[in-house]
């Protein structure tokens, strides 16, 4: 089974400051038949369902702000929040889709400093 | 757009069962793999399994192989995941989420509201 790390477990940003996630996978997720990272970032709130936020690692999914974006490739990735909102309070997750398992990250918990 | 809607809360006893629905409105779910997803009382999300129904494919995470089954009806777009010999840790949160694209290689998108089963004596 393909493990995912993230760190850290939860960050405090102050509103419009920069948040950092990162991701690393015990294997690449770089297929080398269509040159794609497969791998997701979601963002979970209170009482929701897992939302898409950034697919193919980088891919901004349809009606996600541009503050967000994914970058990373192989083994390492990091998803990026320019500016806090408040807004963005919320648990965010990597996810592999290289093969199954499907497997996810345990979870970064995102609070206003 | 497809929407994912689940049935509703469970409790239930040790040792018993709990099968959990997962039906698609405006659109079908036969060519895309469903899949389940667990979330224990806050906890991260673990992959149980899933099913594609065109191909009468299942796949299960090891951990779940032995209890866990999950079956569909095309005829009604519905999806069903039964655990067996449930025990207290099973209580946990269960999502239903499609695979985006044919195949097992996918994000997950759309996301059912989530069925809470609820195990105690």
């Amino acid at each position: 089974d393909i493990v995912m790390t993230q760190s850290p477990d939860s960050l405090a940003v102050s509103l419009g400051e920069r948040a950092t996630i990162n991701c690393k996978s015990s294997q690449n997720l770089l297929h080398s038949s269509t040159n794609k990272n497969y791998l997701v970032w979601y963002q979970q709130k209170p009482g929701q369902p897992p939302r898409v936020l950034i697919y193919w690692a980088s891919t901004r999914e349809s009606g996600v702000p541009d503050r967000f974006s994914g970058s990373g490739s192989g083994t390492d990735f990091t998803l990026t929040i320019s500016s806090l909102q408040a807004e963005d309070v919320a648990v965010y997750y990597c996810q592999q889709y290289y093969s199954t398992p499907l497997t996810f990250g345990q979870g970064t918990k995102v609070e206003i400093k | 757009q497809v929407q994912l809607v689940q049935s509703g809360a469970e409790v239930k006893k040790p040792g018993s069962s709990v099968k959990v629905s997962c039906q698609a409105s405006g659109g079908t779910i036969i060519g895309n793999a469903i899949n389940w997803v667990r979330q224990a009382p806050g906890q991260g999300l673990e992959w149980m399994g899933g099913i594609i129904p065109i191909f009468d494919q299942v796949n299960y995470a090891e951990s779940f192989q032995d209890r866990v089954t999950i079956t569909a009806d095309e005829s009604s777009n519905t999806v069903y995941m039964e655990i067996i010999s449930l025990r207290s840790e099973d209580t946990a949160l269960y999502y239903c989420a499609r695979g985006l694209h044919s195949g097992w290689n996918n994000w997950l998108d759309p996301w059912g509201q989530g069925t809470l089963v609820t195990v105690s004596s």
